[in-house]
């Protein structure tokens, strides 16, 4: 069966430190994997998604970057995080298009 | 803009009400899916129904149903008997073709508080 790992839970980082959140899936080959985050009281706003290895596109602006080195892995950046990148971090993954999301137990990340 | 429009931002009903979840959605695309997510306080969301356009039937699924009418553009969700296991955020959620990786596109969620 397929499983979504996302580390860690929970995060604390000051102010213009780096971030590193890592997402897996398991039990698929060659998944859409998708970077969503939720900020406090407001819905789920899509960051980035890839449709393959090294494939990454960004939808909004923003401190982030995102990878996707393997085929099951992807994993959110940033170089010097804001207070405003403090949020809800999920990942998801499907298989093909227009299909429901698989999201893995995400990350709260708080920016002081 | 706005694709997936979730006017109601919290309910409160006491348990065995029935409570409906009201999702209005934008598209010029023919073919669509249209999604609803549970996200309870543990924060992981769980999937509930996927529907595409070309599916206009109505969905029963135990205390849970869905009202999809294209006329109107709406996506309703009803919780019929409501239980205090059901207190969760409900997103619902738009996937287009011509949109970005075919992600769901989500509204900003419904807070449903259920009272014993």
């Amino acid at each position: 069966s397929q499983t979504i790992h996302q580390w860690p839970a929970t995060l604390v980082q000051p102010v213009g430190s780096p971030l590193s959140l890592e997402c897996t899936v398991e039990g698929t080959s060659n998944p859409n994997l998708y970077w969503y985050r939720q900020a406090a009281g407001r819905g789920l706003q899509l960051l980035f998604y890839s449709v393959g290895i090294g494939q990454i596109s960004s939808e909004v602006p923003q401190n982030l970057s995102a990878s996707r080195p393997q085929d099951r892995q992807f994993i959110l950046s940033s170089k010097k995080l804001l207070l405003s990148d403090s949020g809800f971090y999920l990942c998801a993954w499907s298989v093909g298009f227009n299909e429901k999301l698989f999201f893995g137990s995400g990350t709260q990340l708080s920016v002081l | 803009a706005q694709k997936v429009t979730q006017a109601q931002t919290e309910i409160s009903v006491v348990e065995k009400e029935d409570v409906t979840l009201d999702c209005v959605y934008e598209t010029r695309d023919t073919t669509y899916y249209l999604f609803w997510y549970k996200q309870p306080p543990s924060g992981e969301l769980v999937f509930l129904i996927r529907r595409n356009s070309f599916d206009e039937q109505n969905e029963i699924s135990g205390r849970y149903s869905w009202n999809f009418q294209k006329s109107t553009s709406s996506f309703n969700f009803t919780i019929t008997a409501s239980q205090v296991v059901d207190s969760a955020v409900y997103f619902c959620a738009l996937s287009e073709g011509s949109n970005s990786g075919y992600a769901l596109n989500f509204g900003k969620g419904t807070s449903l508080l259920v009272t014993p």
